[in-house]
């Protein structure tokens, strides 16, 4: 079946210093959601890629889909305490079924002031 | 944005009972709604997605009889943990599908202790 992996699985960083995390599928994907889960809270919707080569922002961060749609970014410059927490990337294979999301395990983001 | 709703948000129960959670899409009608779990400090697992009107489709190694799910109406889904054990003590999230839009909405879930 469908893998999503992710990697860093702990990332530890000063604040103002950037951060990226990354996420591999083993299957084409037909689009890739970032979901952000704040410790003791459920996960919440950041954004989704659909199309082969896909960049979007927001605000400090960068959200890229590669070229293959098997892979994603996510990148935040200059972190700040708010950005603590654990980034999930979610994707739906091509030939998966309805809305199906496989999700990657997380990378935990810790940001010391 | 749109909101989906768990009840209840903490549950302790003893080893033997059933427990049912409840998830409700508040401001539209969800046609999909899935059923995560979660152990600490580890990614979100699908246990079952629920389609309105129909059988939920289970994940390869989640017993269908110990997590019924029933999806009523378009805005309810529930999930019961039938005979709950400790080790079925965990996070249970829920989520929803908007329509035809991909993005699945969460609710706060659930913390289940089983005693």
């Amino acid at each position: 079946g469908q893998q999503v992996m992710q990697i860093p699985q702990y990332q530890h960083v000063q604040e103002g210093e950037d951060f990226t995390t990354y996420c591999n599928s083993s299957t084409t994907l037909s689009n890739i959601q970032w979901y952000k889960q704040r410790p003791g809270g459920h996960p919440v919707f950041l954004i989704q890629l659909v199309k082969s080569g896909e960049v979007k922002k927001q605000k400090r961060l960068t959200f890229q889909f590669g070229e293959a749609k098997k892979n994603s970014s996510l990148h935040i410059t200059a972190t700040q305490t708010t950005d603590v927490g654990t980034y999930f990337c979610a994707g739906r294979d091509s030939g998966g079924s309805n809305y199906k999301l496989t999700f990657g395990k997380g990378t935990l983001l810790t940001v010391n002031p | 944005g749109a909101v989906v709703s768990q009840h209840p948000s903490r549950v302790i129960c003893k080893s033997g009972t059933s427990v049912k959670i409840e998830c409700r899409s508040l401001d539209f009608q969800a046609t999909t709604m899935f059923w995560y779990r979660q152990f600490p400090k580890q990614s979100l697992m699908l246990m079952a997605t629920s389609n309105e009107g129909s059988k939920a489709t289970y994940e390869q190694g989640v017993e269908k009889d110990k997590f019924l799910i029933n999806h009523a109406s378009l805005t309810l889904s529930t999930l019961t943990v039938t005979s709950a054990h400790p080790e079925d003590s965990s996070f249970y999230i829920c989520s929803a599908n908007r329509g035809s839009r991909e993005t699945q909405y969460f609710g706060p879930g659930t913390r289940l202790l089983v005693l």
